[in-house]
């Protein structure tokens, strides 16, 4: 994999329910994955900034792994409620200067 | 949090014209700002970094000399698309980075839609 690539594009999802969805990327020159939330004419809100294999973060509902060894991230959303719709942006940097490459995105509408 | 304005938020403007764009941190100081744009449907992609003081690096690709950035102070950096064409109508994006905090996060404005006709 060259690029971070999210799957799906977009997801639907019943209020209450859970869903959770992927962000893949080049496993090597590894340094960080970024996730943000990204409302309609908000500027991106930053959620997790994840650095180590295995590390799981968490805030509120929402929740990330990352295994940098396979290049993967997941985000979850527990109890998927309407204000969580957005665009789920990932990201990741190869060292500390910060420089972002990020995925298309993941847009997730939760319909009451 | 820390919070990054970006002005204006849309800008439509005359072939040929020049457009500044301006990216501040209300909050912090950044030395290092980061210029994204972003075509429809398509990923935020990196134009430049910005660095407080000296001259910009730009990623490859990115004409210079079209897309001037200057970044003076502390919090403010500014980009202007010189003689703009309808190509260059895109969504434009900064961010800035925190460098009190001990994270790598960085915090984004809320960009700017730039229309050329």
């Amino acid at each position: 994999i060259l690029n971070v690539e999210q799957s799906p594009q977009s997801l639907h999802v019943q209020e209450g329910d859970s869903t959770n969805f992927t962000c893949s990327f080049p496993s090597s020159n590894f340094y960080a994955l970024h996730w943000y939330r990204w409302e309609t004419a908000k500027s991106p809100e930053a959620l997790f900034v994840m650095t180590l294999n295995g590390d799981e973060k968490k805030k509120g509902r929402i929740s990330a792994t990352l295994n940098t060894k396979e290049g993967y991230s997941y985000l979850y959303i527990k109890g998927s409620q309407p204000e969580d719709s957005a665009t789920y942006l990932c990201a990741r940097t190869t060292d500390s200067w910060g420089k972002l490459q990020f995925g298309a995105g993941t847009q997730v509408v939760v319909t009451p | 949090g820390a919070v990054v304005s970006q002005h204006p938020s849309r800008v439509i403007c005359k072939s040929g014209t020049s457009v500044k764009i301006e990216c501040r941190s209300l909050d912090f100081q950044a030395t290092t700002m980061f210029w994204y744009r972003q075509f429809p449907k398509q990923s935020l992609m990196l134009m430049a970094t910005s660095n407080e003081g000296s001259k910009a690096t730009y990623e490859q690709g990115v004409e210079k000399d079209k897309f001037l950035i200057n970044h003076a102070s502390l919090t403010l950096s500014t980009l202007t698309v010189t003689s703009a064409h309808p190509e260059d109508s895109s969504f434009y994006i900064c961010s800035a980075r925190d460098w009190r905090t001990s994270t790598d996060t960085q915090y984004f404005g809320p960009g700017t839609r730039l229309t050329v006709l």
